[in-house]
Parts: structure tokens; sequence; C-alpha cells
């Protein structure tokens, strides 16, 4: 069984709807990150929590916004969704301690039009 | 903030070949570096990493990496490549605070491409 769960795998939208992603993770971890990646420009931090009343903003989150709702979930949440938020999403975990290794989800590919 | 530079976007070579990617950083406080790497379709997979101690950090799949702190640099290293080592290839660095840290920087990424 995978550590770390993505729903939906894939999604398409259009521009104006509201959409969800959705992170579980069994590692037990504390941490947990949301990140987007575009071509030729690697991967953005967009929010990361330390645990579940620990939310900080990442480099790029205008227009999302996320909720910790159990340790083991964090979910990523598009308001308005808008074209230029087409993109790969992963989620990651990692531990309290120690030195921040992150492990990854599969991601979330979401189109918007 | 720190930030993390790739000098190759694309890297084509044959099957054999040996291998270096750059990596250079840039935050003038402790750190640790990572290299992650993503097959076509897949999501990233931690290669290696380093925390302290040795600088010359040995991963999985024959990889390694030599963090050279007067020189900011974190280059990832395979002596021969086989062409399953296909894949994108992204160095990461996240900034130490004794108590934790935040997400992690990445560069923009390698496409590596070996040729049979």
């Amino acid at each position: 069984d995978a550590d770390v769960t993505q729903t939906p795998r894939n999604r398409i939208t259009k521009t104006g709807k509201r959409i969800m992603l959705e992170c579980s993770q069994t590692k037990g971890h504390d941490r947990m990150y949301w990140y987007r990646q575009d071509p030729g420009l690697g991967l953005r931090l967009i929010y990361y929590s330390f645990d579940v009343k620990d939310i900080n903003k990442g480099e790029i989150s205008d227009g999302y916004s996320v909720s910790r709702q159990a340790q083991a979930k964090f979910s990523l949440s598009l308001e308005s969704a808008i074209p230029n938020q087409t993109a790969l999403y992963f989620c990651a975990t990692s531990s309290s301690g120690g030195a921040n290794e992150q492990f990854f989800g599969p991601g979330t590919r979401l189109t918007v039009l | 903030a720190q930030s993390v530079s790739q000098h190759n976007h694309h890297v084509i070579l044959s099957e054999a070949a040996s291998l270096e990617l750059g990596c250079n950083y840039s935050y003038g406080g402790t750190v640790n570096l990572f290299w992650y790497v993503q097959y076509p379709g897949q999501h990233l997979q931690l290669l290696l990493k380093y925390f302290s101690g040795d600088p010359l950090v040995k991963g999985i799949k024959g990889f390694e990496a030599e963090f050279i702190k007067s020189k900011f640099s974190f280059n990832l290293r395979k002596p021969s490549v086989q062409w399953s080592d296909t894949a994108e290839y992204f160095c990461a660095v996240s900034a130490y605070s004794g108590g934790g840290a935040d997400g992690l920087t990445f560069g923009k990424g390698t496409h590596l491409i070996i040729q049979p």
C-alpha cells in the first residue's frame, strides 16, 4: 500500500470552478506539504503544515487554500480555478525531527480549461 | 530565502558514459541537501541526501554526490549511466534551523536522456 496517496489522480475542470485535491498519509508524519510542478520550473511550495493547528504559506500560495483535517489528511483547494493553475500537484510528508527528508505522493494532474 | 540552481536543463548521454549534474545553492546557514529523481510518469523518489559528516554521499542505483561547502555545490555523479537512468533529476535544499525546516526549495530540474 502506498504511504502517501492523492485523489483524484487526474482532473479536468473549467475556469471559475471550485476544486479540492486531497492527500492522505499512513506514515505517521506530522508535517505535510503541497507543491506544484510546471515544466521547466521544477517544484514550488504552495502551503505546508507542521501539525493540525499550524498552517503556513509557501512561495506561491495566492489562489489556493488548505485544510489540515487530521494528522493524516491535508487538502488543497482552488476556490476559483484559472487556466494558469494547470499543473501537476504533489503532496509530501516528513517527520518533525531530523533533517526534513520528504516523501512524495503520486501527484494529481489538474487541467483548467 | 534559499535558492537552487541546476546548470543543465537537458542532458543527452550514451549508455556507459559518465554523468555529472551540477547544483548550486544560495544560503548562508546550515542546509540539508537532496537529489530526487522522477522517472517518466512517476512521483519523486529520493536518490540521496546530505545532512552532515562525510561530504561524499552515496545513494541508490550507483549515484553519489559531493557537498563542497566553499562552492555552495552539491553535484550529482554516476560513473556509468544506463538507459534506465532516463528521468528528470531535481536538486533540493532545506534550510535547517535545529527544530526542523520548512518546505524544500527545488531547482528547475535536469531532464536526462540516455541513448542506447
